[in-house]
């Protein structure tokens, strides 16, 4: 039961372009989302985040989005550059009074072309 | 300011033979959590400890693995008579000690798993 879901499992940017990233979650109780990037041989690097009573977070190039009627987030990336290229995973987690695991999408490898 | 280390790197091993892969939180951490990530696939959750307690090993399979993270030295995570099955890439995350719900996971650059 994969409850995050990242359906484009590629994106091709031309750089100075925006790169829009989705993900779709089915559990109602996640309220904690974030974004990794991962380069090959490397861990998940964080991103952002964005908590479930806010609809939009932003930190300098990138912006995430999160529409909770429609159990959907994304992640904008402007202006896109080479040094982006990397596969991004959305995560998410539930309230559950304390610290708790993540649960991944399957990742957007995102190319930014010159 | 290091952040979280795992070693070896890499790992191979026969079928049958045991692996145990090391996670060092980053300074300050006390909580640690491991992942298993299979090719083509995300990371998923296996255990989350703090400081000589498992706080949550639901994502853990239930023969064979097992996890601990002792008051002094690393976390470890030991994979007993691994089949090849158990090839992967394993992620150690740490967060710090607030143990807050919306805590940031910090990974480590992982331990790729072989085996032949």
């Amino acid at each position: 039961d994969q409850q995050v879901k990242q359906n484009s499992p590629s994106l091709s940017v031309q750089e100075g372009r925006i790169s829009i990233l989705n993900c779709d979650y089915t559990n109602s109780m996640f309220d904690y989302f974030l974004w990794y990037k991962k380069y090959p041989a490397e861990g998940p690097t964080f991103l952002i985040s964005i908590s479930s009573i806010k609809d939009k977070n932003e930190d300098g190039r990138f912006t995430v989005f999160l529409n909770k009627s429609a159990k959907h987030l994304s992640l904008h990336i402007v202006p896109s550059q080479p040094g982006d290229s990397a596969v991004y995973f959305c995560a998410a987690s539930r309230n559950t009074g304390t610290a708790s695991k993540l649960t991944f999408g399957t990742g957007t490898r995102l190319q930014v072309t010159l | 300011n290091a952040g979280v280390m795992q070693n070896p790197r890499h790992l191979v091993r026969r079928r049958g033979q045991e692996a145990r892969l090391r996670c060092s939180p980053m300074k300050g951490h006390s909580h640690v959590y491991w992942y298993r990530q299979l090719p083509e696939e995300g990371l998923k959750f296996m255990v989350y400890l703090q400081k000589e307690n498992i706080i949550d090993e639901s994502g853990m399979p239930k023969e064979r693995f097992s996890a601990e993270f002792p008051k002094e030295g690393p976390s470890i995570l030991r994979i007993q008579q691994v089949v090849r099955g158990d090839s992967a890439a394993y992620f150690c995350a740490s967060s710090p000690r607030t143990g807050h719900r919306q805590e940031t996971q910090y990974f480590g650059p992982g331990t790729r798993l072989l085996v032949l």
